[in-house]
This record gives structure tokens, sequence and C-alpha cells, in this order.
């Protein structure tokens, strides 16, 4: 079955330091591939997405570039704030199938 | 306007109780989910109806009854709760159940169950 594959956290980094959370996947045929981001309190908004391979999603600073030939869709953000702290997630959906399988997620905790 | 509102936001019960989770969504979706995550902040998905369908069933305990009396709205039923069923559980929507990655979906902002 489909299954998505971070990295483990927490992941704790100063202010505007150069940021990598790694995700790779397994998945039939050509998944499409997500960053979802939880803060804390609150439900997961989607961050960025890639629904073929060699696209880079992008928002706020973060990307992610669609890597078929490795399986991965690692996000990066050259200079992270104290307000990006929050729990990421990756995660794909593959075929005609509409639910999202998730990563177990990484927190990232931002100081100053 | 919230987008996808759940109803409570928390609910604390005790074990072998019955509870209903509401889920509503403004957006003129097509279909809508619930996924649980535990307290390993793991995410999984439990149900989705399309159009009132139930289009995903994974392999979740019978006490769990989704219901969905018109397309806006998904509610989660839970029977006998088991200390086990401790977690946050979120609504979500997207305009179609297919076309994949082209459907965002769209999270409430979850209901924190704990049994005791």
């Amino acid at each position: 079955g489909d299954s998505v594959t971070q990295m483990e956290g927490p992941v704790t980094l100063s202010e505007e330091a150069f940021l990598t959370i790694n995700c790779t996947y397994t998945a039939t045929g050509y998944p499409s591939l997500f960053w979802y981001v939880q803060y804390p309190g609150e439900g997961l908004q989607l961050l960025l997405k890639a629904t073929k391979a060699d696209d880079k999603g992008s928002n706020k600073g973060f990307e992610a570039t669609y890597r078929k030939e490795t399986t991965s869709f690692h996000l990066e953000k050259g200079s992270v704030q104290v307000s990006d702290s929050a729990v990421y997630f990756c995660a794909l959906i593959s075929g005609t199938a509409s639910k999202l399988t998730f990563g177990t997620g990484t927190r990232l905790q931002v100081t100053l | 306007d919230t987008a996808v509102s759940q109803t409570p936001k928390y609910l604390v019960t005790q074990m072998g109780n019955d509870k209903s989770i509401k889920c509503e969504q403004n957006l003129g979706h097509d279909t809508m989910y619930w996924y649980k995550q535990d307290s390993k902040k793991f995410l999984k998905i439990m149900f989705s109806y399309n159009n009132k369908e139930l289009i995903i069933n994974e392999t979740v305990p019978n006490r769990f009854s989704p219901k969905s009396p018109d397309k806006a709205h998904l509610n989660l039923h839970i029977n006998s709760l088991e200390l086990g069923d401790s977690a946050v559980y979120f609504c979500a929507s997207s305009q179609g159940p297919t076309s994949g990655g082209n459907n965002e979906q769209f999270f409430g902002p979850g209901t924190r169950l704990t049994v005791l």
C-alpha cells in the first residue's frame, strides 16, 4: 500500500536558519504530493503541493520539488521564523482515490 | 466565515458512553472526510462520503458510524467509547472524490475527544 516516511522530529532551529524536512514515499503509479502544516491548537492547512514529477510547489517561502527518481518531496525554507513553529506533514494521494496518506509529522521549533 | 466547522471542540466522556461529533462545510463541496489523529500526531483516514454516499471506509471498528444527512454535513457517531478512542478527530472536505491532487482538502479545527 501507499506510505509516506518523514524524518523524526523535533527539529529545533534558530531564527533565520535553513530548514530541510525530508520526505520519501511509496505509491503505485504517479501520486500527487502535499505538505500540510498544523499550528498549535489548529487544524491542518495545505502549505504546498506538486502533482507531477519535477514540479516545484512553493508558498510562504517554503519549497518542495517532486523527485520521482528518488521518490522524495523534501521541504525547504531558506530562513525560518519563530512563526513557522508547527508540525509539518508530508502526504500523498495516488490513483483516483481521494484519501490522503500522511507521514508521521515533524515538529519544528524555531527559537530567537 | 468558517469553511469547515466541527462541534464540539472538546469532548470529555466516560468509557462505555455514546457520543457524536458534527461537521459542516459551507464551501459547496461534494466530498467530506473523517480523519483520526492519535496522541503521536499520526493522521489516518477513517471515512469519506461523496454526495451522501460512503466511498471510503478504512478498517474502523463498527462502533464508529458516519452519517451524512446532506452533502454539507458529515457526522460521526461513536458507540461504547473505549480509552483507545481518545484522539483528535478532523473533518475535511474537497470539491470531488477523484482527480487526485487537484482537489485540495480543507480541514476543520478538530475535536479533541478524551475518554476517561
